[in-house]
């Protein structure tokens, strides 16, 4: 089945702790990319990435790091994270359909920061 | 990249067309348009994407007018299952590149 994994699916931690949430396709997209989503704010973009080892910030990247080294995976990394960064956080995989891209999105992770 | 601007919020009733429209004043030659579906707590879903005239699929329509700077994606006959946030998207690349969703537009169907 084609899909976008992530995990884990939730997650509390502590302030300035590292974490890492992982994001895997199984549909060999060129394009990735990270989204937050917080209440009256929308989706909001965090990093994205059009090939392996080519990444570029979105419109919110502040606090985070993403890696591209392979082509099906595209992880978020909290060096140190922030009660800031409490969210809901999307991947997002895209191929390139009719005139644009076409986005498929992974379940969530929603992140709690103490 | 072109900004966008929805309605906050629609209702409708089963059965019903429903039309969202959104503004994109500022949309370049080469943008094109996506929309998108998201349910509580579950990431967004592609509907339908188009650059310009008319486009349809199994499950909506999209119309964007001449001058492109709106469009509007047409739901025929919608359910209580349609109740969700519809999001307007203008991209600048057709590679993909940055991307940034408006606040969406929560359509409620009751029965």
């Amino acid at each position: 089945e084609a899909q976008v994994t992530q995990n884990p699916r939730y997650l509390i931690t502590v302030t300035g702790k590292k974490l890492t949430v992982t994001c895997s396709q199984n549909m060999n997209h060129e394009y990735m990319s990270w989204y937050r989503q917080d209440p009256g704010l929308g989706l909001r973009q965090i990093y994205y990435s059009m090939n392996v080892e080519v990444t570029d910030k979105g419109d919110v990247p502040e606090g985070y790091k993403v890696s591209r080294k392979e082509k099906r995976n595209f992880p978020l990394i909290l060096e140190s994270p922030s009660p800031n960064q409490t969210s809901l956080y999307f991947c997002a995989s895209g191929r390139i359909a009719g005139p644009g891209l076409e986005q498929y999105f992974g379940p969530g992770t929603r992140l709690t920061v103490t | 990249l072109a900004k966008t601007t929805q309605p906050i919020s629609m209702d409708s009733y089963e059965g019903q067309e429903v039309n969202i429209t959104c503004s994109h004043n500022n949309i370049a030659t080469n943008d094109y348009i996506t929309w998108y579906q998201q349910f509580p707590s579950q990431g967004p879903r592609f509907i339908i994407q188009g650059y310009k005239t008319k486009v349809t699929n199994e499950v909506a329509s999209l119309f964007i007018p001449a001058d492109r700077k709106s469009s509007t994606l047409s739901l025929p006959r919608v359910s209580l299952s349609d109740t969700a946030v519809y999001y307007c998207l203008v991209g600048e690349d057709n590679q993909g590149g940055k991307l940034i969703f408006g606040q969406g537009t929560e359509l409620s169907v009751k029965p």
